[in-house]
């Protein structure tokens, strides 16, 4: 069973709305939880990493939420632009893993006009 | 600033043939480096990671390959390639002197074995 559970799946929105991405967790014990941006056919960017202190980090419009107690974490996106358009995958780290992360599978986002 | 480079961006390839994928790091020195793969609607999956010249860790046993020959250099092969080798790769460098190692992905390799 994979240790980071992302939903939804997919998620249609349009231009200029906010929406609210969701990553539930079971790795044990935390190290950190980081969020990134795939745009289709190219490699992940980076948005945020937060560790088991930080509760919310900001990234433009981008804004992620962590509860350690609950182990989730949230990514909400305001004022959506279509070039937000992309897959968004949490990652998290068991910090006795050594090099090894736990990927979600992605929430695949598309934004209309 | 530091780069990365993977190369080709496409590739496809007969049953049974040979591999290798390049991916070099350019402004930094002694990175991490990461070979990944992304199977259509799955995660991504660590292949192999390597901390210097020489020095390769493998995360899951395969028909892959990997070689790091320069400090900056790294290298995905295999000698017969399968079907199931189809994917996205991806080669990743990070800070090792970061506590919390934040990785840097190329623009990855779409890989189809026919």
């Amino acid at each position: 069973k994979n240790q980071v559970e992302q939903s939804p799946q997919s998620l249609i929105i349009l231009e200029g709305k906010n929406c609210t991405l969701q990553c539930n967790y079971t790795v044990s014990p935390f190290s950190n939880l980081r969020w990134y941006k795939q745009d289709t056919g190219r490699g992940p960017v980076s948005l945020t990493i937060m560790t088991f202190s930080e509760n919310t980090k900001s990234n433009g419009r981008y804004t992620a939420t962590l509860d350690a107690d609950t182990k989730q974490s949230s990514l909400h996106i305001t004022a959506s632009q279509l070039s937000d358009s992309a897959s968004y995958i949490c990652v998290v780290k068991n910090s006795n893993s050594g090099y090894a992360l736990n990927f979600g599978k992605g929430t695949s986002l598309l934004v209309t006009p | 600033s530091q780069t990365i480079h993977q190369w080709p961006a496409t590739l496809v390839q007969p049953v049974g043939s040979p591999l290798s994928l390049e991916c070099t790091v350019e402004g930094t020195s002694n990175p991490n480096l990461y070979w990944y793969r992304q199977a259509a609607g799955r995660g991504l999956q660590l292949l192999f990671y390597s901390v210097g010249i020489g020095q390769i860790s493998s995360e899951v046993p395969q028909n892959l390959s990997a070689s790091r020959p320069q400090d900056r250099q790294f290298i995905l092969s295999s000698k017969k390639l399968l079907l199931s080798d189809s994917g996205f790769y991806l080669c990743a460098w990070g800070a090792p002197e970061r506590l919390h190692e934040k990785l840097f992905f190329g623009s990855g390799t779409q890989l189809s074995v026919l």
